[in-house]
C-alpha cells in the first residue's frame, strides 16, 4: 500500500464547475499537507498548504484536511480553462523533512 | 518563497555519457532535494543536498550513478551518470521553506537519453 493515494484521472468538467479532488494516506505522522499544481512541461508549484486539521480558503480555491479520517481535498469553485494542469498532493510528517508526493490528478476545464 | 533557477531546462543525450544539472536558489537554504519524475508519474525523491556533508540518498540511489555537489547553501549540481534510456525524466531542484514543511520547485530539466 502506498504511503499517498490519489486517483489519477483524468478529470474533465465544464466551465465553471466546482472541481473536487481528493487523497488518502496510511501515515498518522503528517501533520503538514500541501497541494501542488503542475502545468505541462513546468515545475510543480505551491498552491495551498495547510497544518494539521481543518479548512483553508485562498479564494476560488478550498483545502480540507480531516486527519481522522486520513483524508485530504481540494476544492476549485468556479473552475476556468486555465486550471487545467495535473495536481499533485504532498504531504510531510511532524519534525521530518521527506515531502510524500501523490500520484498526481489530471484535470482538464473544458471551455 | 524562493525562486529557483535550473539549468539545462532540457536536453537530449546519447546513452554512455553523463549530464550534470545546476540548480540555483535566491536565498541561502539549508537543505535542497533532488527528485525525478518520470513520465506520468509522480516526484520520487532521489537525495538530499547537505552544504558541508555528503548527500543523503534513498532507497534505489546510488552516488555512482547520481553524484551531487553543495559548494555552499544557494547552489548544488546533480549529474546523472552512465546514462540509459531509462533514466529519461524530468529532474526536479526542491528547496523547503523553515522549519522544512513547504517545498518549492525549480522548473525541471527534461532529460530524454537517445
Amino acid at each position: 500500500q502506498k504511503e499517498v493515494e490519489q486517483d489519477p484521472g483524468p478529470l474533465s468538467v465544464p466551465e465553471g464547475a466546482i472541481v473536487s479532488l481528493n487523497c488518502t494516506y496510511s501515515n498518522s505522522a503528517f501533520q503538514y499537507f500541501m497541494w501542488y499544481r503542475q502545468y505541462s512541461r513546468k515545475g510543480p508549484e505551491l498552491l495551498m498548504y495547510t497544518y494539521s486539521s481543518g479548512n483553508k480558503e485562498d479564494g476560488r480555491f478550498t483545502a480540507q484536511v480531516d486527519k481522522s479520517s486520513k483524508y485530504i481535498s481540494l476544492f476549485i469553485r468556479d473552475s476556468q480553462p486555465s486550471d487545467s494542469a495535473t495536481y499533485l498532493c504532498a504531504m510531510t510528517p511532524t519534525g521530518g523533512f521527506k515531502t510524500i508526493f501523490g500520484a498526481g490528478t489530471r484535470l482538464f476545464v473544458k471551455a | 518563497s524562493a525562486v529557483i533557477s535550473q539549468k539545462p531546462s532540457r536536453d537530449i543525450c546519447q546513452r554512455g555519457t553523463s549530464l550534470t544539472i545546476q540548480c540555483q536558489v535566491d536565498s541561502q537554504v539549508t537543505m535542497m532535494f533532488w527528485y525525478r519524475q518520470q513520465p506520468g508519474q509522480s516526484l520520487t525523491l532521489i537525495a538530499t543536498a547537505n552544504q558541508g556533508s555528503e548527500a543523503t540518498y534513498e532507497s534505489g540511489f546510488v552516488i555512482d550513478k547520481f553524484p551531487i555537489s553543495r559548494p555552499n547553501l544557494t547552489f548544488s549540481t546533480l549529474t546523472v551518470s552512465n546514462m540509459s534510456p531509462e533514466d529519461s525524466s524530468i529532474y526536479l531542484c526542491s528547496v523547503a521553506a523553515q522549519g522544512n514543511t513547504e517545498a518549492f520547485f525549480g522548473q525541471g530539466t527534461r532529460l530524454t537519453v537517445v
